[in-house]
């Protein structure tokens, strides 16, 4: 039973052109985080909502934003998607008990 | 500010043996939560156990435990009759409730061979 559900598993896209990924979950968490990861590296977070309040990393480029239209379903927009963007994007819930439940990730292809 | 450290890169385990990975923690904070993760090879990311620090107790799921030190911050995880699906990159993580996310270590790569 997937919870955390994330597509495409892949993407390819072109530098410069709009891409937005997607993540739904069947948990009913109310929180729901954005991670960008590299290879071999820790998973590095973008941003997150807390029900429908957004909150920004201070680092994560203008690049990248984030909508979340309701409970279930949140997207990443990478809008001028550079080479520096290619990595595995990965979507985590989590409800009040701390943990978080991570999808199994979208993997970024920019030529 | 928190910090989460992984001292050891990459480890090697025969299969059947026993492994322990090391992570040490900072934060000022008295209640937050402790998690080891596991990543295999282009595989999801999933919890493999979690403790709280508030519980003196160590948790302990299977063959996966873990030996809590509060004073100390430490956080290591043992595997005990490592087996080969459990060749992954490791990922020790600590959630404070302030911060509301997940600081994690830079991630130790086990391999376990026969």
């Amino acid at each position: 039973d997937a919870m955390v559900i994330q597509n495409p598993r892949y993407q390819v896209t072109q530098f410069g052109k709009p891409v937005t990924l997607s993540c739904s979950q069947t948990l009913n968490h109310n929180v729901m985080y954005w991670y960008q990861q590299k290879s071999s590296q820790a998973p590095k977070l973008l941003f997150h909502y807390y029900d429908k309040d957004f909150n920004n990393e201070a680092d994560t480029p203008d690049n990248f934003q984030s909508r979340r239209p309701n409970t279930s379903f949140c997207f990443l927009d990478i809008r001028s998607p550079g080479l520096g963007d290619a990595a595995m994007y990965l979507c985590a819930t989590r409800a009040d008990q701390e943990t978080q439940y991570f999808g199994p990730g979208t993997r970024l292809l920019v030529l | 500010a928190q910090t989460v450290t992984q001292s050891q890169p990459e480890m090697s385990v025969q299969e059947a043996e026993t492994v322990t990975l090391s992570c040490t923690y900072d934060t000022s904070e008295n209640n937050y939560y402790l998690f080891w993760y596991k990543q295999p090879p282009s595989r999801q990311m999933i919890l493999v156990i979690r403790q709280e620090a508030y519980k003196q107790q160590n948790a302990t799921e299977n063959r996966f435990s873990v030996n809590f030190q509060k004073a100390a911050k430490s956080f290591s995880l043992k595997i005990s009759d490592s087996q080969l699906g459990d060749t992954a990159m490791y990922f020790c993580a600590l959630h404070t409730g302030t911060a509301s996310k997940l600081t994690f270590g830079t991630g130790t790569r086990l391999q376990v061979t026969l």
